[in-house]
């Protein structure tokens, strides 16, 4: 079946560090990617998505390549900032049986110190 | 543009009682997608409902069940509630097999 794996959190670092949260995955075919945050108390934001190999994601600084050979999509950040601290989920979503379901990995709690 | 709504926000129920969660889908989306996340852990799919029928089951048990309505609002029902249970549920909208807008999910508690 299809599965995530992201590095275990929580993640620190002081405010203007490198980011960088690891994302393999498992899937049949060629899913689609994505990263999603969640803020304390809120629902699930889209952050960023690639639908094929060597796709790269891109939103507010925040980037992922689309790494088939590897089956990664690892997130990066040049410079990190408080207001960024929150859970960040890798997920894909193939096409199966089950509908258009998202399949999440665990999530990573990313805490930024000033 | 309204986004995902989802109501209500909390809830607390006892072991063995029924509950139903609603969802108001984002204009112009035809499909939910419910989803269950426990404490500490990723969400996990439950069901998704396409133009009022279902499209699609995760691992879940008969007792967690759905409808979808012409609006394209939707209802999560689970019977025989059990302390595992206990979870943040996610609703989440899309306009066929597009990208998957969430609401702010209900905090469901079994006692």
């Amino acid at each position: 079946g299809n599965s995530v794996t992201q590095m275990e959190g929580p993640v620190t670092l002081s405010e203007e560090a490198f980011l960088t949260i690891n994302c393999t995955y498992t899937a049949t075919g060629y899913p689609s990617l994505f990263w999603y945050v969640q803020y304390p108390g809120e629902g699930l934001q889209l952050l960023l998505k690639a639908t094929k190999a060597d796709d790269k994601g891109s939103n507010k600084g925040f980037e992922a390549t689309y790494r088939k050979e590897t089956t990664s999509f690892h997130l990066e950040k040049g410079s990190v900032q408080v207001s960024d601290s929150a859970v960040y989920f890798c997920a894909l979503r193939a096409r199966n049986n089950a509908g258009n379901m998202l399949t999440f990995g665990g999530g990573t709690r990313l805490m930024v110190k000033p | 543009e309204t986004g995902v709504t989802q109501s209500p926000t909390h809830l607390i129920k006892t072991r063995g009682q029924q509950v139903t969660l609603r969802c108001s889908s984002q204009s112009g989306h035809n499909t939910v997608s419910w989803y269950q996340q426990a404490l500490g852990q990723g969400p996990q799919f439950i069901f998704q409902y396409y133009r009022e029928e279902e499209n699609g089951r995760g691992n879940f048990p008969p007792r967690f069940s759905g409808l979808q309505f012409p609006n394209y609002s939707s209802e999560l029902n689970v019977n025989a509630l059990e302390l595992d249970d206990s979870a943040l549920y996610l609703c989440a909208s899309s306009r066929d097999s597009y990208e998957q807008y969430f609401g702010p999910g209900t905090r469901l508690t079994v006692t």
